[in-house]
């Protein structure tokens, strides 16, 4: 299994709304990431975890919160967005120790 | 300021001709690049990677260069095939250590029939 599942793939949410994407993976990887892709943009790295230990964040707001519950899971959880918000959020995971990132389809979402 | 340049946009190339995909960098702790290509509504697919030691790597029909001293490096496709449409990222990373990608702007490729 070489796959990056990511749930839901579209996502329609008001600016009051509480909604959560998810990341799962069976590689045995302990790196995982979430990037957002503004159409037309390349991939910006949002967060790192690596262990289930968050690594990186890279000054993301605080409406957005991660989560790693286990080695298989990558949450994103979302609250007040702004309708810039609105992006491909892309779930990445890789070997710790290796740059080489499997990247699932994304979720498509968007904030009215 | 963008460390990883992709300067061309697009590129359209003829089938069965070579697909030359370029990338600049500035930041010269990068020690570790990739390629990845995306299609419309799918995440990107790790294609192939370099190491700074190194100034070639070829996986079948695609190759990467890399130049230290100019900070540049490119992407080969010999022979380019229908399939291969799509867009095109360089990503740099300052260590192999599973830390953050920085990725170039994308080259759309277009291999015509």
């Amino acid at each position: 299994d070489t796959e990056v599942t990511q749930t839901p793939k579209h996502l329609v949410m008001g600016m009051t709304n509480k909604k959560s994407l998810k990341c799962e993976q069976h590689m045995g990887h302990r790196a995982m990431y979430w990037y957002k892709q503004k159409a037309k943009k390349p991939p910006e790295l949002m967060f790192v975890y690596s262990y289930e230990k968050l690594s990186i964040n890279e000054s993301v707001p605080s409406r957005f919160s991660p989560e790693c519950p286990n080695s298989s899971l990558l949450n994103l959880h979302l609250h007040a967005l702004q309708p810039e918000d609105s992006a491909l959020y892309l779930c990445a995971s890789s070997q710790v120790g290796n740059t080489e990132a499997f990247f699932g389809q994304g979720t498509r979402l968007t904030v009215v | 300021d963008q460390q990883v340049k992709q300067n061309s946009p697009s590129l359209s190339v003829q089938e069965g001709r070579i697909s030359i995909l370029n990338c600049d960098y500035t930041n010269s702790m990068f020690d570790y690049f990739l390629w990845y290509k995306k299609y419309p509504a799918e995440g990107p697919t790790f294609l192939i990677s370099i190491s700074s030691i190194k100034d070639k790597n070829e996986d079948g029909r695609f190759t990467v260069f890399l130049n230290k001293s100019a900070k540049h490096l490119s992407l080969h496709i010999v022979p380019s095939q229908p399939g291969d449409s799509a867009v095109y990222f360089c990503a740099a990373s300052e260590d192999n250590a599973g830390n953050m990608l920085t990725f170039g702007g994308g080259t759309r490729l277009m291999v015509k029939p």
